[in-house]
């Protein structure tokens, strides 16, 4: 099973303050494989990035995801104050899906 | 508008069963792989059972042999039965809609909570 470690456990930040939020995979991922959600108290989480770099439909062009192989980064350029909020990473492979164990972004 | 809504959750003691059932509206329901996603309270998510639109099933090795993945595509429903629950399947339940590239989850439900507790 490929495990997927994100980093930081907690970032905080100011709004309008950039945000760098890391995905480590224990094995090389394809890049069509690897996705980023939002998630905020008491919602399901939303789908941001999909395929490492391209976003969902209705996502703002603020955020955007970046990588390949076992390195995987979703940035937030300048954040809105509805941006602080739970990230996590997700991977496919062999029939099976993992999530990474989440990037809380909160207010400094 | 997708819509996605999970019912059938609540308190069963370890050992028991459950079934959770989600109702899709807003899209072609036989067209998509659909999945259930869980995440203890406080914690990350985890995915429990993928089933693909002709009903081909994936399991990951934690409810292998224990949850039951279905859906009625006339209905367009989606089920999910558990059976000897443990404390540690204590959690949300979300229902998730897989994109169409089957690799990502697109739409979720807003989740039904399960306690396993005596």
């Amino acid at each position: 099973e490929i495990v997927l470690s994100q980093s930081p456990g907690t970032l905080s930040l100011s709004p309008g303050e950039r945000a760098t939020l890391s995905c480590r995979t224990s094995q090389s991922v394809g890049s069509g494989f690897l996705a980023w959600y939002q998630q905020k108290p008491g919602q399901g989480p939303r789908l941001l990035i999909y395929g490492t770099s391209s976003r969902a439909t209705g996502i703002p062009d603020r955020f955007s995801g970046s990588g390949s192989g076992t390195d995987f980064t979703l940035t937030i350029s300048r954040l809105e104050p509805e941006d602080f909020a739970v990230y996590y990473c997700q991977q496919y492979g062999h029939s099976r899906w993992t999530f990474g164990q989440g990037t809380k972004v909160e207010i400094k | 508008e997708v819509q996605l809504v999970e019912s059938g959750g609540g308190l069963v003691q370890p050992g028991g069963s459950l079934r959770l059932s989600c109702a899709a509206s807003g899209f072609t329901f036989s067209s998509y792989d659909m999945h259930w996603v869980r995440q203890v309270t406080g914690e990350g998510l985890e995915w429990v059972s993928g089933i693909s639109g002709a009903g081909d099933t994936y399991y990951p090795d934690s409810v292998k042999g224990r949850f039951t993945i279905s859906r009625e595509n006339a209905k367009k429903s989606l089920y999910l039965q558990m059976n000897s629950l443990r404390a540690g399947d204590t959690a949300v339940y979300y229902c998730a809609r897989a994109s169409l590239q089957r690799y990502n989850f697109d739409f979720w439900g807003q989740g039904t909570l399960v306690t396993v507790s005596s």
